[in-house]
């Protein structure tokens, strides 16, 4: 079945690097959710759209991380400069609306060295 | 503010055994709650909803408004109920997860 999917599925770079994450929701889906799971945590909401609007950004690192969600369908995930502490599993998840059941992909892990 | 909390990082059970994670919330207005569950190697996934009031998998959870707690529960536990469980709750779309309970299911 076509689920939400996210690549590359692992990346190791050095602090001050940059790097991009990608995601495709399931088809028709309007929201879409970057989240950050920082292990041993739960995944923690970086930003969330609803087409190609932003509707929360509150907890995303403004002056290294930017996401874009061009067309209301892809999105990407930008970090730059990394730094060691955003070393987690970066998931996309999508919905149909807000409120209804979030399909998560299988994640990115960001190792920062 | 919003929170949710599982004060459980860890629930280890005998296979037949009951298991039950705890979840409490603190929200003003009337929240929508959940539970995801990530088995190994496997994408996290909901499992059940408050307001679908269904048995999944044989757990049921219940929403205590004057505990603000919504309990996972499950009679029996079987090893294959081992895996990364998280509760969450929604507010106006935005969807926030507590720290997560590990259980492991040993025969």
């Amino acid at each position: 079945e076509a689920g939400v999917a996210q690549s590359p599925r692992y990346k190791i770079i050095e602090k001050r690097q940059s790097v991009a994450f990608w995601c495709n929701p399931i088809s028709g889906h309007a929201t879409l959710y970057w989240y950050q799971q920082i292990l041993g945590q739960g995944p923690k909401l970086l930003i969330q759209f609803q087409n190609n609007g932003v509707v929360d950004d509150s907890q995303l690192p403004k002056d290294r991380f930017s996401a874009e969600r061009l067309k209301g369908v892809d999105s990407t995930l930008k970090i730059q400069p990394a730094k060691l502490e955003d070393s987690a599993v970066y998931l996309c998840a999508s919905s149909l609306t807000g409120d209804t059941e979030a399909f998560f992909g299988q994640g990115t892990r960001l190792t920062v060295v | 503010a919003q929170r949710v909390t599982q004060p459980e990082k860890l629930l280890s059970v005998f296979k037949g055994a009951p298991v039950e994670l705890k979840c409490n919330y603190s929200y003003s207005g009337s929240p929508e709650l959940f539970w995801y569950v990530q088995y190994s190697r496997q994408r996290l996934q909901l499992l059940l909803r408050h307001i679908s009031r269904e048995s999944i998998k044989g757990f049921t959870a219940d929403l205590n408004k004057g505990e603000t707690s919504f309990h996972l529960k499950k009679p029996f536990a079987q090893e294959e109920d081992s895996a990364m469980y998280y509760c969450a709750l929604t507010n106006w779309g935005k969807l926030q997860f507590g720290a997560g309970t590990q259980v492991v299911v040993t025969p």
